[in-house]
């Protein structure tokens, strides 16, 4: 079946690790994003990339960092720079920049927390 | 700053009747609308998009946008306890494949 895939499902932290959250579709789109959500708090963009090998900031990218070096996979790391890192965290993706208005669709979300 | 207002509920509807939920946005240039709904523990999961003035139907829902007012709006018809939920409003500013601006959603009760 045709999707967004985010694994793992939950992750935890130690103090001062890096730690990589995966995203993996298989829709064939261009477009791949990542959001964070709080609790009772709407979705904050962190990082977006509309092609392969490219990637642009978000509202919220300080402490994050993104590659995207095939279009299928758009991994997160959440660095230790990052002071406040629990959270829900959601990968979308669109079917591409060159067609106005498009809807973004999710993956499951990965639920990261410190130790 | 782009700014995505709904009202955070709880909104409380009888079982069968039309629940209304409304989503104001501060960027006059905004191009394009999405309800997403999101029940608790779970991802979003997309309702309805519009991107012109007027109404927009599918099925039981109806998406509402007037940009002179920079409101856009969700009616669901014969709501059902099924349709309890947060419901997110977004906005996509440019109309590209930029990033989505959320609110911060609408709790959702349908009381059977």
């Amino acid at each position: 079946d045709g999707g967004i895939t985010q694994s793992p499902k939950y992750l935890f932290r130690k103090e001062g690790q890096n730690v990589t959250l995966s995203c993996e579709q298989n829709l064939n789109h261009d477009a791949m994003y990542w959001y964070r959500q709080d609790p009772g708090q709407g979705l904050r963009l962190i990082y977006y990339s509309q092609i392969v090998n490219d990637f642009q900031k978000g509202d919220i990218a300080e402490g994050y960092s993104v590659s995207r070096e095939k279009k299928e996979s758009f991994p997160l790391t959440v660095t230790s720079a990052q002071k406040n890192p629990t959270a829900f965290y959601l990968c979308a993706s669109s079917i591409t920049r060159l067609i106005r208005n498009q809807p973004q669709h999710f993956g499951d979300g990965t639920r990261l927390s410190i130790l | 700053q782009k700014e995505v207002e709904q009202n955070s509920g709880p909104l409380s509807v009888p079982e069968g009747a039309i629940a209304s939920l409304n989503c104001t946005y501060s960027d006059r240039g905004s191009q394009s609308f999405f309800w997403y709904r999101q029940y608790s523990g779970k991802s979003p999961e997309l309702i309805m998009f519009i991107y012109s003035n007027g109404d927009k139907e599918d099925g039981r829902f109806t998406a509402q946008l007037n940009k002179a007012s920079q409101y856009v709006s969700l009616l669901i018809r014969d709501s059902q306890p099924s349709d309890s939920a947060t419901y997110l409003c977004a906005v996509n500013v440019g109309g590209g494949a930029d990033g989505l601006t959320f609110g911060k959603g609408t709790h959702l009760i349908i009381q059977p």
